[in-house]
């Protein structure tokens, strides 16, 4: 069965600090992996790795695919307030028409 | 949400009640899901719609029935409300079905009592 686990599932820290988020997945016909910030409302898409992506950054946050590891890690440096949300790691599956939900990483910064 | 709406935003009902949750998109995309959010849980899939009138069952799809008689509108029943409903219901839109075109919509909140 397909399955994402997220970890850890929350997490508490200062303004400032770095923090890494983790999603390991069992998947068949592995494609992509895509990393979601949700915050009051809807998931908003962050990224997507794929096989020949294994690694992409936007401005303080950068994703890596280790796919031997079958896992993908999410950085945040330089941590403020503005992080704090839920972050979603999802896999698609079923010749990519469904996504697979971890169970989110609930992140908070404290000012 | 650019493009998708979900309807109602929040709702309380009645244990044993059906109650009808709404998504409709003017983005004229093809595929069409139901998520529900719980702590813990993350995002996990009810029933998804590949066209008019052509649906399937997600991980979750048990107590639920889902319709599309038009491309712009699917429908979530629940057809006897349960406690174990109680959740945020999340509908998403994607033009072919791929991962990184998914849209979501802000959310129905839905307590069952």
């Amino acid at each position: 069965e397909d399955k994402v686990v997220q970890s850890p599932l929350s997490l508490v820290v200062h303004e400032g600090d770095t923090v890494t988020l983790n999603c390991s997945y069992e998947v068949t016909n592995f494609r992509s992996l895509l990393w979601y910030k949700q915050e009051k409302k809807a998931p908003t898409f962050l990224f997507m790795l794929t096989s020949s992506g294994i690694e992409k950054k936007s401005g303080r946050l950068s994703s890596i695919l280790d796919k031997k590891e079958l896992s993908s890690i999410l950085n945040i440096t330089a941590t403020q307030t503005g992080d704090s949300a839920i972050y979603l790691c999802a896999v698609p599956f079923q010749g990519a028409q469904k996504l697979v939900f971890g169970q989110g990483t609930r992140l908070t910064i404290n000012p | 949400d650019a493009g998708i709406t979900q309807s109602p935003r929040h709702k309380v009902t009645e244990t044993g009640t059906p109650v009808t949750l709404r998504c409709h998109q003017t983005e004229n995309h093809r595929y069409m899901y139901w998520y529900r959010q719980d702590p813990g849980h993350g995002l996990r899939l009810i029933h998804y719609s590949y066209g008019v009138k052509d649906t399937d069952k997600g991980e979750v799809s048990d107590g639920y029935s889902v319709s599309r008689s038009k491309t712009e509108d699917f429908l979530l029943t629940l057809e006897s409300a349960t406690s174990s409903q109680t959740s945020v219901y999340f509908c998403a839109i994607s033009e072919l079905g791929q991962a990184y075109g998914y849209t979501f919509g802000s959310g129905t909140r839905l307590t069952v009592v």
